[in-house]
């Protein structure tokens, strides 16, 4: 079946740890995207990669990091640097192709981060 | 203000009810509207797509968008204990994947029993 995986589902980050998060996807997306959500705030977008080997930042990409070297991977890791990590990942990818849906997003499952 | 406004709830009516879940918006080039049903714990999953104004209707549920008010509707009819969940509207200006998605905070949606 098509769709994102993610993994892990759980993860637990000790302070000053970078740790990383897979997103792997077979729907031969072009686009594929990083979203933080915290509980009350909604899907804040961190970073996007429109396309292998090119990557923008979204509206809260400080102290993250993202690469994109194969159109069906796009990890993200969370550095030191990011002060408050604890909070639900969300991976997602979508077509430049025309669609019945246009251009919706997809998601996968999501991976718990905390940090202790 | 935000560019998505959603009532976060949470809402909880009687199985069988008639659901009506909101969005307004600020910025007027947006055509591109979606819904979003979350189970708890899960990733988010397109319930409903609709471009422009109108009505679009998919089984129980049907989607509302009235572009002159900037105001979005999901209708859920016949409610389940299944459809209790978060909802969250999603907009956008464009078609590509280039233009920004803009989500709204979600609703959370019980159905009693």
């Amino acid at each position: 079946d098509g769709g994102i995986t993610q993994s892990p589902k759980y993860l637990f980050r000790k302070e000053g740890q970078n740790v990383t998060l897979s997103c792997e996807q077979n729907l031969n997306h072009d686009a594929m995207y990083w979203y933080r959500q915290d509980p009350g705030q909604g899907l804040r977008l961190i970073y996007y990669s429109q396309i292998v080997n090119d990557f923008q930042k979204g509206d809260i990409a400080e102290g993250y990091s993202v690469s994109r070297e194969k159109k069906e991977s796009f990890p993200l890791t969370v550095t030191s640097a990011q002060k408050n990590p604890t909070a639900f990942y969300l991976c997602a990818s979508s077509s430049h192709r025309e669609s019945a849906s246009g251009n919706t997003i997809y998601f996968g499952e999501g991976s718990w981060l905390t940090v202790v | 203000q935000k560019e998505v406004e959603q009532d976060p709830g949470p809402l909880s009516v009687p199985e069988g009810a008639i659901v009506s879940l909101n969005c307004t918006y600020s910025n007027s080039a947006f055509q591109y509207f979606m819904w979003y049903r979350q189970y708890s714990r899960k990733g988010p999953e397109l319930l409903m797509y609709t471009y422009s104004s109108g009505n679009k209707e998919d089984g129980r549920f049907t989607a509302q968008v009235d572009k002159s008010s900037k105001y979005i509707s999901l209708f859920i009819r016949d409610s389940q204990p299944s459809d209790s969940a978060t909802y969250l509207c999603a907009m956008s200006e464009g078609y590509s994947s280039a233009s920004k998605i803009i989500f709204g905070s979600g609703t959370r949606l019980s159905i009693r029993p």
